[in-house]
Formats: structure tokens, C-alpha cells, sequence
């Protein structure tokens, strides 16, 4: 079983609607959870952090997690074509050693 | 304020050659992370450098060494280039705190000929 599972995509939505971008980890030991944005050719870009349980909102942004369930989430909302990237998310035991996925990637169709 | 910084931006070496990269991080942070990401996969871990020891080391092996500098910035050094070393080198800064978030570079794009 991988450490941490994404759905590679393609994941399709038009333009306004909203993304909703999953991940799955198999370490209980999990403390803080992160999704980065990548465009094609370019580094990671951190977009939401998150340690607890619930939810967390920042602007079009909203992370869930459920850590009984060993899952988080990224909601996108009112998706705009410039929101079209992969989006890795990751996680730290504590170690502060980033474990990722391997990315879904998003396309927003204008 | 400054990002994190990385040079080379591209590398171009051949089996078996030694390389160098470096890295310079987020003014105020004191700790550099080092990651390999090959094309379509996430970034895998491979050390964590503070106050100039390595403190945390990801499954790679010891042909991959690296350095802090008092100032804070970093040095990853690879050994006996395999082809398989081809990959984006990222480095990443942080703040030592139990949530310190990990802010990344821009990168060093290696090709292994």
C-alpha cells in the first residue's frame, strides 16, 4: 500500500464550478497536512496547511480532514482556468520530512 | 523578501560525474530540506539540514551528501551520477518549529547523459 494515494486525473471541471481534489494516508502517525500547486516546469507552491480535524477555509480555498478516516481534501472553489495545475498533497509524522503523493491533475475548461 | 533561491537552474552532467547544487533559503528560516521529484511523481524526501548537521535522512543512498553553511544555505552533492539520478532537485526552507511549513525553490533541473 503507498504511503499516500491520489487520484492521478486528469480531473475535469468547467470553469465556476467547483474542484474537489482527494487524498488518502496510511500513517496514523500523521500530525500536519499540506497541498501544494504545481504548474507544468515550475516547483511546489504551498496552498493550505492543516493539523487538526475539520475544516479550513482561505478564500476559494477549503481543506478538510479527517484523521479517523485517514483523509484530506481540497475544495476549489468558483474554479478558474488558472487554478488548472497538479495538485500534490503531503503529509509530516513530525519528523518534518514531507511524505507527497504522486498529484492529481486538474483542468479547468473555460 | 526573498524566496528560496537555487542555482544551477538547468545541469547537464555525464555518468559517473560529481555535481553540486545549491540553495539558499527563505530569509528567516534556518532550516533547508532537500527533494528528488522524477517527471509525474511527487517529490521524495532525501535530508533535512539545521544548525549545520543533517538531522533527518529519506531513503537515498550515501552517493547523495549535502552541507549547511552557518549563513543557512545549503548544498546537496551527488556521487557516481547514475542515469537514474536525473530528476528536479528541490530545496525547501523552514522555520524548526513542530508546524513549520515547507516553502520551495525553484528548482535544478539535472539531466544524467
Amino acid at each position: 500500500q503507498k504511503e499516500v494515494e491520489q487520484n492521478s486525473g486528469p480531473l475535469s471541471v468547467p470553469e465556476g464550478a467547483i474542484a474537489s481534489l482527494n487524498c488518502t494516508y496510511s500513517d496514523r502517525g500523521s500530525q500536519s497536512f499540506f497541498w501544494y500547486r504545481q504548474y507544468s516546469g515550475k516547483s511546489p507552491e504551498l496552498i493550505m496547511s492543516i493539523y487538526s480535524n475539520g475544516d479550513k477555509e482561505d478564500g476559494r480555498f477549503t481543506a478538510q480532514l479527517n484523521k479517523a478516516s485517514q483523509y484530506v481534501s481540497l475544495l476549489i472553489r468558483d474554479s478558474q482556468p488558472s487554478d488548472s495545475a497538479t495538485y500534490l498533497c503531503a503529509f509530516d509524522t513530525g519528523r518534518r520530512a514531507l511524505t507527497f503523493g504522486s498529484g492529481t491533475r486538474l483542468q479547468v475548461q473555460p | 523578501d526573498a524566496g528560496v533561491t537555487q542555482s544551477p537552474t538547468h545541469l547537464i552532467k555525464t555518468r559517473g560525474q560529481q555535481v553540486t547544487l545549491r540553495c539558499s533559503p527563505k530569509s528567516g528560516h534556518d532550516t533547508v530540506s532537500w527533494y528528488q521529484q522524477a517527471l509525474g511523481q511527487g517529490p521524495q524526501f532525501i535530508f533535512q539540514y539545521y544548525e549545520e548537521e543533517e538531522r533527518q535522512r529519506g531513503n537515498f543512498p550515501d552517493r547523495f551528501s549535502g552541507h549547511q553553511f552557518p549563513n543557512y544555505s545549503s548544498e546537496l552533492n551527488v556521487n557516481a551520477l547514475l542515469l537514474g539520478d536525473s530528476a528536479l532537485y528541490l530545496c525547501a526552507s523552514s522555520l524548526r518549529t513542530p508546524q513549520g511549513e515547507q516553502f520551495f525553490g525553484p528548482g535544478t533541473r539535472l539531466t544524467v547523459l
